[in-house]
């Protein structure tokens, strides 16, 4: 079964543009969450689709949105890039129930310049 | 709301010595689980042993056990024998019943020493 791929691996981008990042989920998986990872302040929830529904946002100013397809993929997009945003930003998958493990991706480096 | 608090940023172990990593958490939930994830440095994240908070006994997998302390909200993990591939980040997190958002401690950069 293939895991959780995320596309790119790398960015680099400067302050100002806007980045789309993107997340396939496992097969059969309907819930995925989204996780900004810097150094020092572990993951920080962005937020959580599932079914092409948010269903949870997490703490980040209107700047980051994403979306979810019929075919459980995810896309995040951040707008007008801060110096702050790079980081590693985490995509994870699961069935979307309770108890549900999440399954993550290799993640997406993403420096801002 | 959930907290989750990782008080160790780095530890370090002897190769086939015993380490315990710790976690607090609060909730104000009554039905929760708590999860311990590894970090290696190739970033993918994956789980290493979770515990359902209705469950008195500790978790076990292979040389990974919990020590669960439901009233003192503690929740660490021990690992036994370690190996050099045990090398990573942990991390601990905690997931509401009613919720479906994880939340995760800050880590902690587990060292191996050979």
């Amino acid at each position: 079964k293939a895991g959780v791929t995320q596309t790119p691996r790398y960015l680099i981008k400067t302050r100002g543009q806007q980045v789309t990042l993107s997340c396939s989920p496992i097969s059969g998986h309907r819930s995925v969450s989204w996780y900004q990872q810097t150094p020092g302040q572990g993951l920080q929830f962005l937020f959580e689709y599932f079914s092409e529904t948010q269903r949870n946002k997490g703490n980040f100013p209107g700047r980051f949105s994403g979306r979810q397809f019929s075919n459980s993929r995810s896309e995040m997009n951040v707008s007008t890039l801060e110096l702050g945003d790079s980081a590693l930003y985490l995509c994870a998958s699961s069935r979307g129930g309770p108890y549900n493990e999440q399954f993550f991706g290799p993640g997406t480096r993403l420096t801002v310049l | 709301a959930q907290t989750v608090t990782q008080s160790q940023p780095e530890m370090s172990v002897q190769e086939a010595e015993t380490v315990t990593l710790s976690c607090t958490y609060d909730t104000s939930e009554s039905d929760y689980y708590l999860f311990w994830y590894k970090q290696p440095p190739s970033r993918q994240m994956i789980l290493v042993i979770r515990q359902e908070a209705y469950k008195q006994q500790n978790a076990t997998e292979n040389r990974f056990s919990v020590n669960f302390q439901k009233a003192a909200k503690s929740f660490s993990l021990k690992i036994s024998d370690s190996q050099l591939g045990d090398a990573a980040m942990y991390f601990c997190a905690c997931l509401a019943n009613t919720g479906n958002q994880f939340y995760f401690g800050t880590g902690t950069s587990l060292t191996v020493i050979p």
